[in-house]
């Protein structure tokens, strides 16, 4: 089966510029995730949603991030104003229902300058 | 929330020694714990887990032990090989929050 993919791979961007990162989660995995991965940390949950409905979002920067998957499928978030402490990777998982792995993509490495 | 601590940070050994990274965490409500690998430039892949009602899985060289009265995890590698170089995270997932939470990971070096 595909993997996890997503886009772009890289960013790097000045500070208050806004950046979008896009997830495709393997076919059929209801439950999608988005996880933000600072260097030399573990990966850290900022929302994820089961098909189109936000589940939880209680670690997402609402003032300035925000996550949406419409159609239950693919997944798209947002940065509306980096900040340098926004540098980090950004990882997408998905996993189906009922399954036990989460399924990661490649990453989006941002940098803001 | 979950805190979810791996020990050591680091390793370096050589071809052939086997390792021992340890995991705990403090939620008892998280009841599935898988563990991941990350090679340099690559995804997060999947190695290993076990579930709050076991007390050990085995797999090829990988053997993972839990002990839920401690709260602690701990992953066995033997015969490592250069292959085996890679960041370890030990993950906690909490059936009541549906979140998933990780350590920090070790970094294994294996010379040959």
């Amino acid at each position: 089966e595909a993997g996890v993919t997503q886009s772009p791979r890289y960013a790097v961007l000045q500070e208050g510029q806004a950046v979008s990162f896009w997830c495709d989660p393997i076919s059929g995995h209801d439950t999608l995730y988005w996880y933000q991965q600072p260097r030399d940390q573990g990966p850290q949950l900022l929302v994820y949603f089961r098909d189109e409905a936000v589940i939880d979002n209680s670690q997402l920067p609402s003032d300035r991030f925000s996550a949406v998957r419409p159609k239950g499928t693919n997944s798209t978030l947002k940065i509306q104003s980096a900040k340098q402490g926004d540098t980090a990777t950004y990882l997408c998982a998905s996993r189906r229902l009922g399954g036990g792995e989460q399924y990661f993509g490649p990453g989006t490495r941002l940098t803001v300058l | 929330g979950e805190q979810v601590e791996q020990l050591p940070s680091s390793l370096i050994v050589q071809e052939g020694a086997s390792v021992l990274i340890n995991c705990s965490y403090t939620d008892s409500a998280s009841v599935y714990f898988p563990w991941y690998k990350q090679e340099p430039g690559k995804r997060l892949q999947f190695i290993i887990d076990i579930r709050s009602n076991m007390e050990r899985k085995q797999t090829q060289r990988l053997t993972l032990l839990f002990d839920k009265k401690t709260k602690h995890l701990s992953l066995h590698i033997t015969a490592t090989q250069p292959g085996d170089s890679a960041i370890y995270f030990c993950s906690a997932y909490n059936t009541n929050t549906g979140k998933l939470t990780f350590g920090d990971g070790t970094v294994l070096t294996v010379k040959p």
